[in-house]
């Protein structure tokens, strides 16, 4: 069963727009994982938040952690034509070898 | 490094048929990951091994059988292939998982079933 669940589903912006990802988890984690999947290819790991921590940037993403409301943002700033792709959230809860992943969001960016 | 490889990128089957997916990774990984994609499902862990000669169970495991005889290569097996199992497959490797490090994934591999 899926841990984390992406919102909204789709999002589709101009080139230079932010675009915002949020991702809902169930129970308690030890990170949280963010990757990237152009279409008809594997995954590209993008970032991983501890539990621990709050906030964390590269380059023009931004990610936050909210452990209290169980919940994760992906912000891409200056959005590109080639950022289009699906976004997905990924967890690994207390105790467990094993990533479980969300549904995705899948982002298109209009040049 | 040419990082995780699958073989074959797209196969056709016919029901009932057989087949074996490999999946191999050359960043000396300990752990390996099978998952299959389905639209609107995500990704779901079939198996996968946390070390050389182990193997060990996933969220949707029935009807696929694994190996990992080799620390680089881990194996996805359908014995008898149901249309249910046309998904695009993915293997993934990770240095270590005791605290969900990133995993690296494969191209993929289409499988359809008919």
């Amino acid at each position: 069963s899926q841990q984390g669940e992406e919102d909204p589903q789709a999002l589709s912006i101009q080139e230079g727009e932010n675009a915002t990802m949020n991702c809902s988890y169930k129970t308690s984690i030890n990170n949280l994982q963010w990757y990237r999947q152009n279409s008809g290819r594997g995954l590209v790991h993008l970032i991983l938040i501890r539990s621990n921590e709050r906030e964390k940037h590269s380059g023009r993403l931004r990610v936050t952690l909210d452990t209290s409301k169980k919940s994760s943002s992906l912000l891409i700033t200056a959005s590109r034509a080639a950022d289009t792709a699906s976004y997905f959230c990924a967890t690994v809860q207390g105790g467990s070898e094993k990533l479980v992943f969300g549904k995705g969001t899948k982002l298109t960016v209009n040049p | 490094n040419a990082g995780v490889t699958q073989t074959p990128k797209f196969r056709v089957l016919k029901t009932g048929q057989s087949m074996t997916l490999l999946c191999a990774q050359d960043m000396n990984h300990e752990y390996m990951y099978w998952y299959r994609q389905d639209p609107g499902m995500g990704l779901r862990l079939i198996h996968y091994s946390v070390g050389e000669g182990t193997t060990a169970k996933g969220e949707v495991p029935d009807g696929y059988n694994v190996s990992r005889l080799k620390k680089q290569n881990f194996l996805l097996g359908l014995e008898s292939a149901a249309p249910s199992q046309t998904s695009v497959y993915f293997c993934a490797s990770s240095d270590a998982s005791y605290s969900g490090e990133t995993q690296y994934f494969g191209p993929g591999t289409r499988l359809l079933v008919l």
